[in-house]
């Protein structure tokens, strides 16, 4: 079956820096997405990564690595706003229009 | 521009009634998405269009789910019946197509409560 893993809270401090992990296990690979998700809001998009590598975009970078089923999102000079649920997404290789979501990450950044 | 549009926000209803909801995507954007997400998940699929056409309804729960996009642009989704198990918060994502790379654009969602 297909599988998606994310650790279910963090922890970080304003200013600092943190990296929320994903693992998926699927039967393929067509690409991944970071959402953002705050409290009571629709999911916004983050990143997408195809190819092994770094993706960085302003305070906000990507991962990943196809070898090892496994992506991290790391954010740089956290900020309160960062506060938020981080969701992990995965092409369905069975169905390349679908998405198969984890359950997300809820980071709370504290001053 | 406008992004995508979801209505109600919020819709309370009792157990066994009818309800719609309806979502409507950026102009342009030929796939669109319905999900369900509950507290603390992830997004749950429950159908696909592109174009007019229900491309995959594989994560309808029932037959009691159905959902409609006549002229390729609105769409609605159809709850019969409902029951507590449906409350749940019900998004709504519009793509420019479904290739591979494009990203979702999701709406606010309407917040479902069965009593």
């Amino acid at each position: 079956g297909q599988n998606i893993d994310q650790p279910t809270e963090m922890t970080a401090t304003e200013g600092a820096i943190v990296q929320i992990n994903c693992t998926y296990q699927t039967s393929g690979f067509n690409g991944l997405f970071w959402y953002q998700q705050h409290a009571g809001e629709a999911p916004t998009f983050l990143s997408y990564n195809v190819l092994d590598g770094l993706e960085e975009k302003g305070r906000f970078s990507s991962f990943l690595s196809r070898s090892k089923g496994y992506s991290y999102l790391l954010l740089k000079e956290l900020q309160m706003k960062d506060s938020a649920s981080y969701l992990c997404a995965v092409r369905d290789p069975g169905n390349n229009r679908k998405l198969i979501w984890g359950l997300g990450t809820s980071l709370a950044v504290n001053p | 521009g406008a992004g995508v549009s979801q209505t109600p926000s919020n819709k309370v209803t009792e157990k066994g009634k009818y309800v719609e909801l309806r979502c409507d995507p950026i102009s342009g954007h030929t796939a669109l998405y319905w999900y369900r997400q509950s507290l603390g998940q992830g997004p749950e699929f429950l159908i696909y269009f592109q174009g007019t056409g229900a491309a995959d309804d594989s994560g309808l729960p029932n037959d009691r789910f159905f959902a409609v996009r006549p002229e390729g642009s609105v769409s609605t989704l159809k709850i019969q019946r409902t029951e507590r198990g449906d409350s749940a918060v019900y998004l709504c994502a519009s793509s420019l197509s479904a290739g591979t790379g494009n990203e979702q654009f999701f709406g606010p969602g309407t917040r479902l409560t069965v009593l």
